[in-house]
């Protein structure tokens, strides 16, 4: 049975510029979750993705957008990228949409704005 | 808004010490998950809690989840060198899609 991964590992880019990350979920499961997580802080909850749609979202700016494929793999956007979005991005998938349903976390991209 | 508020958030403590770390909210969660975290990587689930009143072992590890549904503990039994993380609980409402995390303990465990 496959994890789930992400990539890239490390990421640096400049204010304004637009990133995107890369998820692979873990193999039977059909829910990805995207969570961002400032140093010493816990995960803030951005969105859900279940079967192709966005199926639930957090307190994030529209800037953050995401994509889920046929083969429940998933991509995070974001859009004029900001100082404060330095941090580290982690996905998770699941078997089901409900947040009962256990969550299993890719190591995550540590991104850094400068 | 849901928050779990955690404590301590710091604990450095010597191996075969005992320590326990609470989660608490002021709202009901459906189940609550506990995490560990290493520097560098994603969440490790460790242990889900579902029912109010709950118990549940994992070799050194137990963890506790309230009656009513609102806090959660973990009792870490003789530390060692190896529980040293960032312990985060989750929790989990009916009919929401996120999980609710709390800010974490970092435990340092020194041989």
């Amino acid at each position: 049975e496959t994890g789930v991964t992400q990539s890239p590992t490390h990421l640096i880019k400049t204010r304004g510029q637009q990133v995107t990350l890369r998820c692979s979920s873990q193999s039977g499961h059909n829910t990805v979750s995207w969570y961002q997580q400032a140093l010493g802080q816990g995960p803030q909850f951005i969105f859900q993705y279940y079967r192709e749609e966005e199926n639930g979202r957090g307190n994030f700016p529209p800037r953050f957008s995401g994509l889920q494929f046929p083969n429940y793999s998933s991509e995070l956007n974001v859009n004029a990228l900001e100082l404060d979005d330095s941090a580290l991005y982690l996905c998770a998938s699941s078997h089901g949409q409900a947040a009962s349903y256990e969550q299993y976390f890719g190591p995550g991209t540590r991104l850094t704005v400068t | 808004t849901q928050l779990l508020e955690q404590s301590p958030q710091f604990l450095s403590i010597q191996e075969g010490e005992n320590l326990t770390v609470y989660c608490n909210s002021s709202s009901v969660f459906s189940s609550l998950q506990w995490y560990r975290q290493e520097p560098g990587e994603g969440p490790v689930l460790l242990v889900t809690v579902v029912t109010g009143g709950e118990v549940k072992k994992l070799k050194r590890l137990t963890f506790q989840f309230g009656d009513a549904r609102k806090d959660s503990s973990l009792h870490i039994t003789a530390a060692q060198p190896g529980d040293t993380g960032l312990y985060l609980c989750a929790g989990a409402d009916m009919g929401r899609r996120a999980l609710t995390f709390g800010s974490g303990t970092r435990l340092q465990v020194q041989p």
